[in-house]
């Protein structure tokens, strides 16, 4: 089974351009998670989808950000403009329906970001 | 002040040694701890979860949560140069976000 994958790898932008990543989750997950880590700092929750709907965008820094995943399987994240604080690691993560206890987030790699 | 409260490090240690990796935090609504392990260029891979107070167990890993204290507990045994990465300490509510201590590496030297 193929896990989470993220694309791209990594990106280096001018400050202003628009950046678009994007997230493959594990077949069948209606849970997926949008974290980012700034260098130097803990990893930090974005926005959860289930399905196509956002159920927490609690994590999301400003307007600057754009979540969407339509038809519930892929999600994009927009920068729209990206500034310099915006350079870090944004990491995705899936996991299948709650069944009466916790469930498990399956992470990506990780897009490494750099805002110049 | 954060939720959660790790020691970054950097942790050396030889090989064989007993690793004891620790966080607190300070929300006692949390109910599921996380231990994570994260190589360099990859992403966080579960290692345990832990819901209750005590200990939890798995071959080289065990995981300890005191919850009247807000504290928790990694513990590796016979620590391996393949141990060598990032864990991070996770916790969250019933579901949903997690929440992430800084993290701690860890270096295992043969």
């Amino acid at each position: 089974e193929a896990g989470v994958t993220q694309f791209p790898s990594h990106s280096v932008i001018e400050k202003g351009q628009t950046v678009t990543l994007r997230c493959d989750p594990i077949s069948g997950h209606d849970n997926l998670y949008w974290y980012r880590r700034v260098m130097g700092k803990e990893i930090k929750f974005l926005l959860h989808f289930v399905k196509e709907s956002k159920q927490d965008e609690s994590g999301m820094p400003n307007n600057r950000f754009l979540a969407e995943r339509t038809g519930g399987t892929y999600s994009t994240l927009k920068v729209q403009p990206a500034e310099l604080e915006d350079s870090g690691v944004y990491f995705c993560a899936s996991s299948q329906e709650w069944l009466g206890g916790t469930d498990t987030q399956y992470f990506g790699p990780g897009t490494r970001l750099t805002v110049l | 002040q954060k939720e959660v409260e790790q020691d970054p490090g950097p942790l050396s240690v030889p090989e064989g040694a007993i690793v004891s990796l620790n966080c607190t935090y300070s929300n006692s609504a949390f109910q599921y701890f996380m231990w994570y392990r994260q190589y360099s260029r990859k992403g966080p891979e579960l290692l345990m979860y832990t819901y209750s107070s005590g200990n939890k167990e798995d071959g080289r890993f065990t995981a300890q949560v005191d919850k009247s204290s807000k504290y928790i507990s990694l513990f590796i045994r016979d620590s391996q140069p393949s141990d060598s990465a990032t864990y991070l300490c996770a916790m969250r509510y019933l579901r949903g976000k997690l929440i992430f201590g800084q993290g701690t590496e860890l270096s295992v030297k043969p």
